[in-house]
C-alpha cells in the first residue's frame, strides 16, 4: 500500500537554528514528489518537487532533498516567518496524490 | 490573476441541510480537486476533474457530489450535512497529472 509519513509531527526551533524536515514514502512507483508550506487559515503553497533520487533543490532558507525512501526539508537559519506547516505530497505512477500529516514548524526569535 | 478562489470562507450548517462550495480557477487549468483536511490527518481527495463534463471519485467521496460544467467552476455539493462533514475543504488545480497543485484559502465547515 502507497504511503507517506512525515516526521517530527511538530518542531520547535531558535532563530538561527538549522534542522531537517524528514518525509518517508512507501509507493510502488514514484512520479514525483512535492513540497507545499501551510500557513494558518490558508490553503498549501508550493514549494518543491522532486523527481529523482538525487535531485536537490533550494529556495532561500530551504533545501529539499531525495532519495529513494525518503526526502529532506532542510531548514538553514531559519527566521520566525518560517513558521508553518510544511506538508509533503507522493505523486505515484498509477494512482492518486498521497498527502502527509505534515510537520507543524514554530521558530522563535 | 486570482489564482484559485472558494466561497464561502466559514459556514455553519445543521444536520440535515444542504449547500454547495463554490470554486472558480482563472489559471485555465484541466485538472480541478476537492480536498478535505481534518486535525491530525492528511489532506484527503474528495472528487476531481480531468476536464469539463469529466469527474471522478477520490478517496472519500461519500455525501457528496459534483459537477464540471465549464473549465474554470467545480462547485462540491454536500446533501444531507451531518456532523462527520464538519472539517476544512480545499478546491485546487493543476495544469495536468503530476504537476502542483494550487489551493485556494479554504472553506471552514461546521455542521451542528
Amino acid at each position: 500500500e502507497d504511503q507517506v509519513t512525515q516526521s517530527p509531527e511538530a518542531l520547535r526551533l531558535q532563530e538561527g537554528e538549522s534542522s531537517s524536515l524528514n518525509c518517508s514514502y512507501t509507493v510502488s512507483g514514484l512520479r514525483g514528489l512535492f513540497w507545499y508550506r501551510q500557513d494558518p487559515g490558508k490553503g498549501p503553497e508550493f514549494l518543491f518537487t522532486l523527481y529523482s533520487a538525487g535531485e536537490e533543490k533550494e529556495k532561500e532558507r530551504l533545501k529539499a532533498t531525495l532519495t529513494k525512501k525518503e526526502s529532506f526539508l532542510h531548514i538553514t537559519a531559519p527566521k520566525p516567518e518560517d513558521s508553518a506547516t510544511y506538508l509533503c505530497a507522493v505523486q505515484p505512477y498509477t494512482d492518486k496524490l498521497i498527502f502527509g500529516t505534515g510537520t507543524r514548524l514554530q521558530v522563535f526569535p | 490573476n486570482a489564482g484559485v478562489t472558494q466561497t464561502p470562507k466559514f459556514r455553519i450548517l445543521k444536520i440535515g441541510q444542504s449547500m454547495t462550495l463554490q470554486c472558480t480557477q482563472d489559471m485555465n487549468h484541466n485538472y480541478m480537486y476537492w480536498y478535505r483536511q481534518d486535525p491530525g490527518m492528511g489532506l484527503k481527495l474528495i472528487y476531481y476533474s480531468v476536464g469539463a463534463g469529466i469527474t471522478d471519485k477520490g478517496e472519500v467521496p461519500n455525501g457528496y457530489n459534483v459537477s464540471r460544467s465549464t473549465t474554470e467552476d467545480f462547485p462540491l455539493r454536500l446533501e444531507l450535512a451531518a456532523p462527520s462533514q464538519t472539517s476544512v475543504y480545499f478546491c485546487a488545480s493543476s495544469y495536468g497529472l503530476g504537476e502542483k497543485l494550487f489551493f485556494g484559502s479554504g472553506t471552514q465547515l461546521s455542521v451542528l
